[in-house]
């Protein structure tokens, strides 16, 4: 079965500070990875996903994911962090088992940003 | 282009009644999944479905079912309410197996 783990449940960081969010995930072939972002009263948002190739994916608003298989990690990282950051910040490993197609996603990393 | 659309976005409901949520996929996505976010259990999926067929289903009871009709649209419905099914409940859609997954902004459910 297909899990994520986030170790950091909440992490404060300065604004301008650089940022970086850990996941380890578990799964028994090469999987698909996503950050995505969530601010109070929304939805879920997309950052960034690694399929296949370049192990360094780049996505929206300035953050890069880094893809080790011998670790099973895929941080995020920011180099400077905004105060606009601040939000909850959710990795998800995805399967397509028979024919279907989940997401399992971590338990959820908050950021508050202190200006 | 116009994002996964969720309705309503509030729903406040008592115990031991039904409610049904309704989810309009990104246009040409074909494949819709349903999640249920609490703060003890996270996100957890619910199910999935794609060209009106159930593809998979997550652990939740046979209270909890869906449906998904020939222009994707999707509902699910969730009978006999009960206290701990308080969440929001998110939609999201995808192009295909392995492609990105698009959320919408949810539907938050309170039971009283």
């Amino acid at each position: 079965a297909q899990s994520v783990t986030q170790p950091d449940i909440h992490i404060t960081v300065s604004e301008g500070a650089s940022l970086e969010l850990r996941c380890n995930y578990s799964y028994g072939a090469t999987p698909y990875l996503f950050w995505y972002v969530q601010s109070p009263g929304q939805g879920l948002q997309l950052l960034l996903k690694y399929f296949s190739g370049d192990t360094l994916v780049q996505g929206i608003k300035g953050f890069e994911a880094e893809f080790k298989r011998s670790q099973s990690s895929f941080n995020l990282r920011k180099p400077s962090v905004h105060w606009s950051d601040a939000a909850e910040y959710f990795c998800a490993v995805g399967g397509s088992g028979a024919g279907s197609y989940q997401l399992t996603f971590g338990k959820g990393t908050k950021l508050s940003v202190i200006p | 282009k116009a994002g996964v659309t969720q309705t309503p976005r509030y729903l406040i409901k008592t115990r031991g009644q039904q409610v049904t949520l309704s989810c309009s996929p990104i246009s040409g996505h074909r494949s819709v999944s349903w999640y249920q976010q609490t703060p003890g259990q996270g996100l957890q999926f619910l199910f999935e479905y794609f060209s009106e067929t159930q593809r998979n289903k997550g652990n939740f009871p046979g209270r909890f079912s869906g449906r998904q009709f020939s222009n994707s649209r999707s509902e699910m419905n969730v009978s006999t309410l009960e206290l701990g099914d308080s969440a929001l409940y998110l939609c999201a859609s995808s192009l295909a197996v392995g492609q990105p997954q698009h959320f919408g902004d949810g539907t938050r459910l309170s039971i009283l």
